[in-house]
C-alpha cells in the first residue's frame, strides 16, 4: 500500500526564505509523486508532479521538488518565500501504470512572516 | 479557466438526515472523484466514478454513500442517513486521463463542509 509522510503540520519562514517543506512516500512500486496546494477558501491545485522522468521538478510559482529515491523523500523548495505563498500544501502519491487515486499526506500549513 | 464547481460551501445537518453534495465538473472531462478531509486528518479518497459506475472506492464508501451523474453535468455524492464522524470537508475532483494513463492531476472544486450535529 502506498503512503505519504509530512513532518510538519506547522511552518514559518520569513518573508524571503528558504521554504522547505518534507514529504517521505512508500511505496511498492515505483510512484508518481505530487504537490498540491490549497489557498484559503480554494480547491487543491496542482503545484508539480514527479512522473519518473527528471528527478528535479520544477513548478508553479517557484517551487520545486526533488525525487529521491535512495532517501524516499520528495521535499518541496522555494528559494524564496513570497506573502502570497501562505497556504496550505500537501504530498500526494499514486500507483504507476494502474488506478486513478491519490493518496494524501496530513498537509502542512505555511506562514510567511515579514 | 473551467473549474470543478460545488455546492453549498457548507452544510449543517442532523444526525441520522440525508444529505446530498452537488459538483460540477470541468466539461470535458469523463472521470470523476469524491475525496473528504476530516478536520486535522488526511484527504482520503472515497470513490471514483467513469461511464456512469464506480470505477474503485474505498472502505470508508460504505452503503451509507452512493453518487450519482444524473444528467450529465452534475455528479453528486448522497449520504444516506448521516453520522457524527461524517463531519468533514469534501471535495470532488474530475480528470480527463485514463486510469492507465493517469499521472495524477486532478482538478478539485472548493469543498462542501459537512457538519453533522
Amino acid at each position: 500500500a502506498q503512503s505519504v509522510t509530512q513532518l510538519g503540520s506547522h511552518v514559518s519562514v520569513s518573508e524571503g526564505a528558504l521554504v522547505l517543506l518534507r514529504c517521505n512516500y512508500s511505496s511498492s512500486v515505483p510512484p508518481y509523486l505530487f504537490w498540491y496546494v490549497q489557498y484559503p477558501n480554494q480547491g487543491l491545485q496542482l503545484l508539480l508532479k514527479y512522473t519518473s522522468a527528471a528527478t528535479l521538478v520544477k513548478g508553479i510559482n517557484g517551487f520545486e521538488a526533488e525525487f529521491k529515491k535512495s532517501e524516499t523523500s520528495f521535499h518541496l523548495t522555494k528559494p524564496s518565500a513570497h506573502m502570497s505563498d501562505a497556504a496550505e500544501y500537501f504530498c500526494a502519491v499514486s500507483e504507476t501504470g494502474g488506478g486513478n487515486k491519490l493518496t494524501f499526506g496530513t498537509g502542512t500549513q505555511l506562514k510567511v512572516e515579514l | 479557466e473551467p473549474e470543478v464547481t460545488q455546492t453549498p460551501s457548507h452544510q449543517v445537518t442532523q444526525m441520522g438526515q440525508e444529505v446530498i453534495l452537488r459538483c460540477v465538473p470541468i466539461s470535458n472531462h469523463l472521470y470523476f472523484y469524491w475525496y473528504r478531509q476530516i478536520l486535522g486528518q488526511k484527504v482520503e479518497f472515497l470513490v471514483s466514478f467513469y461511464n456512469n459506475e464506480i470505477s474503485e472506492k474505498s472502505e470508508i464508501f460504505d452503503d451509507q454513500f452512493s453518487v450519482e451523474r444524473p444528467d450529465g453535468s452534475n455528479f453528486t455524492l448522497k449520504i444516506r442517513s448521516t453520522k457524527l464522524e461524517d463531519s468533514a470537508m469534501y471535495f470532488c475532483a474530475s480528470s480527463s486521463a485514463e486510469p492507465k494513463q493517469f499521472t495524477g492531476e486532478l482538478f478539485f472544486g472548493e469543498g462542501s463542509r459537512l457538519t453533522v450535529l
